[in-house]
C-alpha cells in the first residue's frame, strides 16, 4: 500500500469547514482513498473512501485531485465533537484483506 | 446488526500471565484484523484471519503471540507470559469477504485495553 502523509496537528473553529489534506504521491491506479477518524480512546471510525471521483455521505466530502496524488476531507460544519485524529490511508481494493498503514493521522481540534 | 464486539474491554494481567483477547465480527463478515497501538502513536497491523485460516501475520511478534479464528466463535487474539511492553490497545476490524474487484470498509471494535503490571 502506498504511504501517506498528514500534517500532524489542524485547528478548526466550531461551525466552520475543516479541511484535512492527504498527500499520497506513490498511489497506483488501482488503490483507493480512505478516511477514517479515531475520537479519543475509541476504536477508528470509517468516513468515507474513493477511487477518483469526489464523494459525499452524511458525514463528509473526499475531494481527490486529477492526478491522485492528494486528497481533502472536508467536514462541512465541524463540531466540538469532531475533535479526532484523522487517517488517511490507501488501499488496494479486492485484494487480501485490510493490511492497512495507519501513519500518525492529522489531530483535528475543533475550538468553541 | 450488532458491531464489532471485543471483550473484554479492559485487562490486567501480571508479567508472565497469558492474556486472551476476542473479537466477534459484524454479522457475515469473514475477515478480521487486529492492530495494536501503544500510546500516542498510530495503530500497527498485527494479522489478518479469515474463518480457520492466518492469512497474513506479518505484524505478529515471533514469540508468544498468537492468533485463531474458529469456524465457529470469535477470533482470539493470544498473549503468552506476557511483559509491561505489550501494554496496549488492542484493536479489531472486520470486513466482509473480498473478492474481485469490490472495494470494502473495515469495522472496528472499540478495543481492548491491556495492563500488564
Amino acid at each position: 500500500d502506498a504511504k501517506t502523509t498528514q500534517p500532524t496537528s489542524m485547528d478548526c473553529a466550531e461551525g466552520r469547514a475543516a479541511n484535512l489534506p492527504c498527500n499520497h504521491s506513490t498511489i497506483s491506479g488501482n488503490e483507493y482513498v480512505y478516511w477514517y477518524r479515531q475520537i479519543h480512546s475509541q476504536g477508528p471510525q470509517y468516513i468515507i473512501h474513493g477511487l477518483k471521483n469526489n464523494e459525499t455521505n452524511e458525514m463528509a466530502s473526499l475531494i481527490i485531485t486529477e492526478d491522485r496524488k492528494s486528497s481533502t476531507l472536508i467536514l462541512p460544519h465541524a463540531t466540538l465533537r469532531d475533535t479526532a485524529v484523522y487517517y488517511c490511508i490507501v488501499r488496494v481494493a479486492g485484494t487480501g484483506g485490510f493490511k492497512t498503514i495507519f501513519g500518525a493521522g492529522t489531530r483535528l481540534f475543533v475550538k468553541a | 446488526n450488532a458491531g464489532v464486539m471485543q471483550n473484554p474491554r479492559h485487562l490486567v494481567r501480571r508479567r508472565g500471565q497469558e492474556a486472551r483477547l476476542r473479537c466477534s465480527p459484524m454479522k457475515g463478515h469473514s475477515h478480521v484484523y487486529w492492530y495494536r497501538q501503544l500510546p500516542e502513536e498510530g495503530l500497527k497491523f498485527m494479522v489478518y484471519l479469515q474463518k480457520e485460516n492466518i492469512i497474513d501475520e506479518s505484524g505478529m511478534p515471533k514469540e508468544r503471540f498468537s492468533a485463531e479464528f474458529p469456524k465457529e466463535g470469535p477470533s482470539i487474539l493470544r498473549i503468552q507470559q506476557v511483559v509491561r511492553g505489550d501494554s496496549a490497545a488492542y484493536f479489531c476490524a472486520s470486513s466482509p469477504g473480498q473478492g474481485g474487484t469490490m472495494n470494502t470498509e473495515a469495522f472496528f471494535g472499540q478495543g481492548t485495553r491491556l495492563t500488564v503490571v
